[in-house]
C-alpha cells in the first residue's frame, strides 16, 4: 500500500519561529510536493522537487523553502513563520512523468499566532 | 500556470439526487483528473481521463473529457451521504505539476 506521510497532523508554533514540516514517501517516487490549501483558494504549489537536490518554485514560494537531501524525504521550511502562512499543507510524490496520480499524505494544520 | 475553473463551488442535495460537477479551462490538457477529499485527509484519486470525448465509470460516478479536451465533467447518480466530500479537478501542463481547481464541496444528506 502506497503510502505519504507527514510528520505532524497538528501544529502551533509562534510569529518568527522556524518551522520544519517533514513529508516521506515509500514508494520510490521521484517526484515530490508540497501544496497549501486555503478556503476559496484551493490548492496551492509551493516547491516541487523531480530528483535529490532538485527543486523548483511554484507559484507562491515566498516565505517558504525546501530540502531534499534523501529521495525519500522532502522537508518544507518556513524560515520566519508569519500568521498569513496558517493554512493547511500537504505533501504528495508522484513518479516522475508528466501528468500522473499524485499521491498525498495527510496533511498537516499549521496555526501560527 | 493553467486555470482550472469549478463549479458549482458549494452543492446540498439529499440522499437519492443526481448532481454533475464542472471543470473548465481556457487551456488543452493532455489529461485531466478527479480527486475526492475528506474532511482532514488528503485528496486521493478517483479518474484519470486522456482521450478527448472519453467517458469513465466507476461505480455511481461518471466521468467525462470534453472533445477539445479544455474540460470535463463529473456526473453522481443516486448520491448517497458517503460521496460528501470536496470533489477537485487537476490537471498539468508541461512540467510535472498538477495544478488543482478550487474544488466543489459536496454534501449529500439522508
Amino acid at each position: 500500500d502506497v503510502k505519504v506521510t507527514q510528520s505532524s497532523r497538528y501544529l502551533v508554533k509562534r510569529t518568527g519561529e522556524k518551522v520544519f514540516l517533514e513529508c516521506v514517501q515509500d514508494m520510490d517516487h521521484e517526484n515530490m510536493f508540497w501544496y497549501r490549501q486555503d478556503p476559496g483558494l484551493g490548492l496551492r504549489l509551493i516547491y516541487f522537487s523531480y530528483d535529490v537536490k532538485m527543486k523548483e518554485k511554484g507559484d507562491i514560494p515566498e516565505g517558504y523553502s525546501v530540502s531534499r537531501e534523501k529521495k525519500e524525504r522532502f522537508s518544507l521550511i518556513l524560515e520566519s513563520a508569519s500568521t498569513n502562512q496558517t493554512s493547511m499543507y500537504l505533501c504528495a510524490s508522484s513518479i516522475l512523468r508528466t501528468v500522473t496520480e499524485a499521491f498525498f499524505g495527510q496533511g498537516t494544520r499549521l496555526t501560527v499566532v | 500556470t493553467q486555470l482550472l475553473e469549478q463549479s458549482p463551488q458549494f452543492l446540498s442535495i439529499q440522499e437519492g439526487e443526481n448532481l454533475t460537477v464542472y471543470c473548465n479551462s481556457s487551456s488543452v490538457f493532455s489529461s485531466l483528473q478527479w480527486y475526492r477529499q475528506e474532511p482532514g485527509e488528503g485528496p486521493v484519486l478517483l479518474v484519470t481521463v486522456v482521450t478527448g470525448g472519453e467517458v469513465k465509470k466507476l461505480k455511481r460516478l461518471t466521468f467525462q473529457f470534453g472533445d477539445a479536451r479544455k474540460d470535463s465533467s463529473l456526473h453522481i447518480t443516486a448520491a448517497q451521504p458517503g460521496d460528501t466530500g470536496l470533489y477537485l479537478c487537476a490537471g498539468g501542463d508541461s512540467g510535472y505539476a498538477l495544478n488543482f481547481g478550487k474544488g466543489t464541496s459536496l454534501l449529500v444528506t439522508p
